[in-house]
């Protein structure tokens, strides 16, 4: 079946760092990517997508490319903030769009 | 209304007891889901609905869960005889259709603890 790999956490960065968080993914046919971003206590946000090979999905400065060929979609960002403190979830979507497979999520602390 | 609206928002359970919770998903969004997010953990798909049709159900754990979205709106997810490992948040999504691309947009989640 469909599954997503994430590096596992946390990250810890000074603020202005590069990020790069890495995640690659298992899945048959051609699934969309996502990033979501889960703030301390709230819920799931989408934070960017991309819906094909070689789409660049981009957000509040963060990016992530849609590689079929490494079957991978790194978030990235050039500076980090404190308040980019979160933990991140990478995820597709099956063909039919109706199953988000999650990663196990990478947490992220920016320290001033 | 505005976004996905989950209740309750925090629930403790003592092991046996039954429990309800409420998905009140985007007005409009045809498509809802259910996940269990375990602490620490990505969350895991338990069921999808499509308008009040449940079209997979294969994530569910055991047959003490159970969904329902009778009108195609609302939705409730009911736990019968919760375990202390049914601990987890339960997040509710919505979407506009089936199609793959569609943004899934998620609630807050609702925390249940079982003791």
């Amino acid at each position: 079946g469909d599954s997503v790999t994430q590096m596992e956490g946390p990250v810890t960065l000074s603020e202005e760092a590069f990020l790069t968080i890495n995640c690659t993914y298992t899945a048959t046919g051609y699934p969309s990517l996502f990033w979501y971003v889960q703030y301390p206590g709230e819920g799931l946000q989408l934070l960017l997508k991309a819906t094909k090979a070689d789409d660049k999905g981009s957000n509040k400065g963060f990016e992530a490319t849609y590689r079929k060929e490494t079957t991978s979609f790194h978030l990235e960002k050039g500076s980090v903030q404190v308040s980019d403190s979160a933990v991140y979830f990478c995820a597709l979507t099956n063909n039919a769009g109706n199953m988000l497979t999650f990663g196990g999520g990478t947490r992220l602390m920016v320290k001033p | 209304g505005a976004g996905v609206s989950q209740s309750p928002r925090y629930k403790v359970a003592k092991r046996g007891q039954d429990v309800a919770l409420r998905c009140d998903p985007i007005s409009g969004h045809v498509s809802l889901f259910w996940y269990q997010q375990a602490l620490g953990q990505g969350p895991e798909f338990l069921t999808y609905f499509q308008n009040e049709a449940q079209l997979d159900k294969s994530g569910l754990p055991s047959d003490r869960f159970f969904a329902e979205r009778p009108e195609g709106s609302v939705s409730t997810l009911k736990i019968q005889r919760t375990q202390k490992e049914d601990s987890a948040v339960y997040l509710c999504a919505s979407s506009l259709g089936h199609l793959s691309g569609n943004t899934i947009y998620f609630g807050e989640g609702s925390w249940l603890t079982v003791v």
